[in-house]
């Protein structure tokens, strides 16, 4: 079956320090991925994606990292503010059924002051 | 724009009760989502659609039925409630990409409707 997962739950960071939250998934048919960002009380938000055809991609501050050979893929941001505080989740869209996008479970993501 | 609109943003129902969840979209996006939040569990996909008069399944769509009768509304439907379906609804829309029919993958959240079944 499909499953999009994450190393771990939580995950708390200095105010300044880089953040790293890390993603596994194990449909190795998948080419499409995708990280957003939820806060408290909101609908999720769009952060970056990226394809199947590339190993990295960057946005501001952002920076998504896709290891094909152990189906991982990892979201960097660098100086982490306390506006990044939310719960982020990796997505995964297949790309054969154009539009199925499923969500792993989510990392929590604190800063520390 | 409004965006994604959905309603009612809060519900109580009683065990075997019906009722429907709107979302309305103003983006003239061409896909659409249910998915459900419970805690712990992320985002689980209920139905979706490709487009007006389509619907598919999600990973959980028991118990749920949908109908996209206009391009901009998609709706959720609660034939029979029960406790299990206690959770925070989110609908989300997405577009195509530019020059391909295939879907951007970016998807436009509400703010999400949270019902609970007594």
């Amino acid at each position: 079956g499909e499953s999009v997962g994450l190393h771990l739950p939580t995950l708390s960071v200095q105010e300044g320090d880089n953040s790293i939250i890390n993603c596994a998934y194990s449909n190795s048919a998948s080419d499409y991925f995708i990280w957003y960002k939820q806060e408290s009380g909101k609908g999720p938000q769009f952060i970056i994606d990226i394809r199947s055809n590339m190993d990295k991609r960057q946005g501001q501050r952002v920076t998504v990292l896709l290891n094909k050979t152990v189906k991982h893929l990892s979201l960097q941001i660098a100086a982490t503010q306390p506006g990044d505080s939310a719960v982020y989740f990796c997505a995964e869209n297949r790309e054969s059924s154009a539009s199925k996008i499923i969500f792993g479970s989510g990392t929590r993501l604190s800063i520390r002051p | 724009n409004a965006g994604v609109t959905q309603t009612p943003k809060f519900r109580v129902l009683k065990t075997g009760q019906s009722m429907t969840l709107l979302c309305a979209q103003d983006m003239n996006h061409e896909y659409m989502y249910w998915y459900r939040q419970d805690p712990g569990m992320g985002l689980r996909l209920i139905h979706y659609s490709v487009g007006e008069g389509t619907t598919a399944k999600g990973e959980v769509p028991d118990g749920y039925n949908v109908s996209r009768l206009k391009k901009q509304n998609f709706l959720l439907g609660l034939e029979s409630a029960a406790p299990s379906q206690t959770s925070v609804y989110f609908c989300a829309s997405s577009g195509r990409t530019s020059g391909s029919p295939t879907n951007t993958g970016e998807l436009f959240f509400g703010e999400g409707s949270r019902l609970t079944v007594l």
